[in-house]
């Protein structure tokens, strides 16, 4: 069965940097991308990126441009997400999730991840 | 960006018919997916491509879409679907290119 694993929580100092790992299992990791996806306490869900597994071509979020960096080892089928200059609003739930594109379309996110909470606290 | 609007909340009572919107300029044009998050929980996906269920997902979730609103309709509710709710739609001319609604709270009376 499809699954994404990711690490365990994190907590950071402002100004700090982040990575959280997504380990896929179940299927073959270079057919699907990841895509990167946030909550803060209380709030909806925000977009943040998007990694192909085959090529490593990323699409980030205007918002995260220069902030965020997405990559994947196909070797362990996992993929990262490292977050930089972490500020006290970056605190959230990141979530990976399975994300099929075949140019120019994207599609749903089918399979996610459990969530890595990150608090951003001095 | 591509906005999508949705109610804060629904509520409904066991066995009847809930129906949450999400609202978009010419959404009707796009493919609109739906999701579900329980509390503490991941978001799961109940329909994608305006209507159709992924394996494992009760009949009871049914979606469409036209013009500039798409509905998530849940028939006989019950208190197990209570839970929040999302629309996403892909736009490649957007920034961001995959876009969430503000989500709506179903309670089940």
């Amino acid at each position: 069965q499809v699954q994404l694993v990711q690490s365990g929580a994190e907590v950071k100092k402002p100004g700090a940097s982040v990575r959280v790992s997504c380990k896929a299992s179940g299927y073959t990791f270079t057919s699907y991308g990841i895509s990167w996806v946030r909550q803060a306490p209380g709030q909806g869900l925000e977009w943040m990126g998007w990694i192909s597994t085959y090529n490593g071509d990323t699409n980030y979020a205007q918002k995260f441009q220069g902030r965020v960096t997405m990559t994947t080892d196909t070797s362990t089928s996992t993929a990262y997400m490292e977050l930089r200059s972490l500020r006290s609003d970056d605190t959230a739930v990141y979530y990976c999730a399975r994300a099929y594109c075949l140019s120019p379309t994207c599609y749903s996110f089918d399979y996610w991840g459990q969530g890595t909470l990150v608090t951003v606290s001095s | 960006s591509y906005v999508l609007t949705q109610p804060p909340s629904v509520s409904v009572a066991p066995g009847q018919t809930a129906r949450i919107t999400c609202g978009g300029n010419n959404i009707g044009s796009k493919s609109v997916h739906w999701y579900q998050q329980r509390p503490g929980q991941a978001p799961v996906l109940v329909v994608y491509d305006d209507s159709v269920r992924p394996s494992g997902i009760p009949e009871r979730f049914s979606g469409s879409n036209s013009v500039n609103t798409a509905t998530l309709t849940i028939s006989r509710v019950e208190a197990g679907d209570e839970a929040d709710y999302y629309c996403q739609v892909w736009d490649s001319t957007s920034d961001p290119n995959w876009v969430f609604g503000g989500g709506t709270k179903l309670t089940v009376l």
